[in-house]
């Protein structure tokens, strides 16, 4: 079967940095987002990994080892706006169709 | 600015009725994508469409349909309302695939919030 492993939640004080691990078995691999969603709203894209190593995009990163069929999200210099749910979603290959994780709510205390 | 909508945002109906949501979008994607969003769960695959005329079932297709008449719309159908049908749905689009690159990313749509009583 194909499988999307993320914890569930996740703790973590504004300015400090967190880490989000996001594990995958899947037929076949053809590219891995991390989206974020806010209590109440859509999903909204933050990145995306087809390529071995670490994508950096401001305070977010990105990383994908496909050896190993892990990625993780590296958030840094929390702000309290980062209280969110982040999805992780692994394309399988041979289409357009996405695998979603459950998601990883972060809390962001002060 | 392009965008995809999705109405209505809110509805409440009773079991056995019919009921449509409609999806919307101005990126003129061919891809477009119906999910349903439960606590606990990812988001699961309802219907799926990679153009006019396309239309493709999901993981979790039982008891809805779907039509794509133009490019802009995918309107999702309940044929007959269950109580196991209450959830948000989100309709998402996409283009298709970058050379190098695998798919791109999926857009989605503000969601709609459905009760069934």
């Amino acid at each position: 079967g194909q499988n999307i492993d993320q914890p569930t939640e996740m703790t973590a004080t504004e300015g400090a940095i967190v880490q989000i691990n996001c594990t995958y078995q899947t037929s076949g691999f053809n590219g891995l987002f991390w989206y974020q969603q806010h209590a109440g709203e859509a999903p909204t894209f933050l990145s995306y990994n087809v390529l071995d190593g670490l994508e950096e995009k401001g305070r977010f990163s990105s990383f994908l080892s496909r050896s190993k069929g892990y990625s993780y999200l590296l958030l840094k210099e929390l702000q309290m706006k980062d209280s969110a749910s982040y999805l992780c979603a692994v394309n399988p290959g041979s289409n357009y169709q996405l695998i979603w994780g459950a998601g990883t709510k972060l809390i962001i205390k002060p | 600015d392009a965008e995809i909508t999705q109405s209505p945002r809110h509805k409440i109906t009773e079991t056995g009725r019919q009921v449509t949501l409609a999806c919307h979008q101005t990126w003129n994607h061919n891809n477009m994508f119906w999910y349903r969003q439960d606590l606990g769960h990812g988001l699961r695959l309802i219907h799926y469409s990679y153009g006019v005329q396309d239309t493709n079932k999901g993981e979790v297709s039982d008891g809805y349909s779907v039509s794509r008449s133009n490019t802009e719309d995918l309107p999702l159908t309940l044929e007959s309302a269950a109580s196991s049908q209450t959830s948000v749905y989100f309709c998402a689009s996409s283009e298709g695939q970058g050379a190098g690159r695998g798919p791109y990313e999926q857009y989605f749509g503000p969601g709609t919030r459905l009760t069934v009583t």
